[in-house]
């Protein structure tokens, strides 16, 4: 499975829009994009997958370039409750990504 | 929404017993569950793939036989740490696939004394 790579960190500013950048240069075709969160010592939350459209739902949006080499996760109005660690993986839907590698991920600070 | 639950939520055991960690997924079958292990302010490290009624498959570097899993059942998975050292301290988390979607549980503290 294709590897990516996130920033370790970032901050926002709580009712702003969060935007957390992923690279995934080495997708390949079949391969989906999946963001989950981990809030501290917790399992981790899904969020949002897509394969190569823009995908959106109650929680977030995940825009996915067109070569599919990059996407991001947008968290449209952050709250404090959404500081976490996000991963951005990739991997088959078969096993929606269950045996793909979780990176660092990145942690979002939200403050008030 | 899917709910996966994990027992205990924390365990302290002493160096040289064994500890069980059950996964259960509440309100689905699930075929595959997955074993993920996370030491403090580092990612999630899969440990091992659970499949239902055969064995697991274990990822490398893994002992198989100090990380005992079982899938007995479509709705329960368990890991046994046997003869637990102080390094095998960890975060241990499980997940379950439904639909091609995964679900996480809570995950278990281990503390080895």
């Amino acid at each position: 499975d294709a590897k990516t790579t996130q920033p370790p960190s970032m901050d926002c500013a709580e009712g702003r829009a969060a935007n957390l950048p992923c690279n995934h240069s080495t997708i390949s075709g079949n391969e989906y994009v999946y963001w989950y969160r981990q809030i501290h010592s917790q399992g981790p939350q899904y969020i949002i997958h897509g394969l190569k459209n823009n995908e959106t739902n109650e929680m977030a949006s995940l825009i996915i370039t067109e070569d599919r080499k990059s996407s991001t996760l947008i968290l449209p109005h952050a709250t404090l409750r959404d500081t976490a660690v996000y991963y951005c993986i990739v991997g088959g839907i078969n096993t929606n990504a269950g045996k793909s590698t979780f990176g660092d991920g990145t942690t979002l600070t939200v403050k008030p | 929404g899917a709910v996966v639950s994990q027992h205990p939520s924390r365990v302290i055991c002493k160096s040289g017993t064994s500890v069980k960690i059950e996964c259960r997924s509440l309100d689905f079958q699930a075929t595959t569950m997955f074993w993920y292990r996370q030491f403090p302010k580092q990612s999630l490290m899969l440990m091992a793939t659970s499949n239902e009624g055969s064995k697991a498959t274990y990822e490398q570097g893994v002992e198989k036989d100090k990380f005992l899993i079982n899938h007995a059942s479509l709705t329960l998975s368990t890991l046994t740490v046997t003869s637990a050292h102080p390094e095998d301290s960890s975060f241990y988390i499980c997940s379950a696939l439904k639909d091609y979607e995964q679900y996480f549980g809570p995950g278990t503290r281990l503390t080895v004394t």
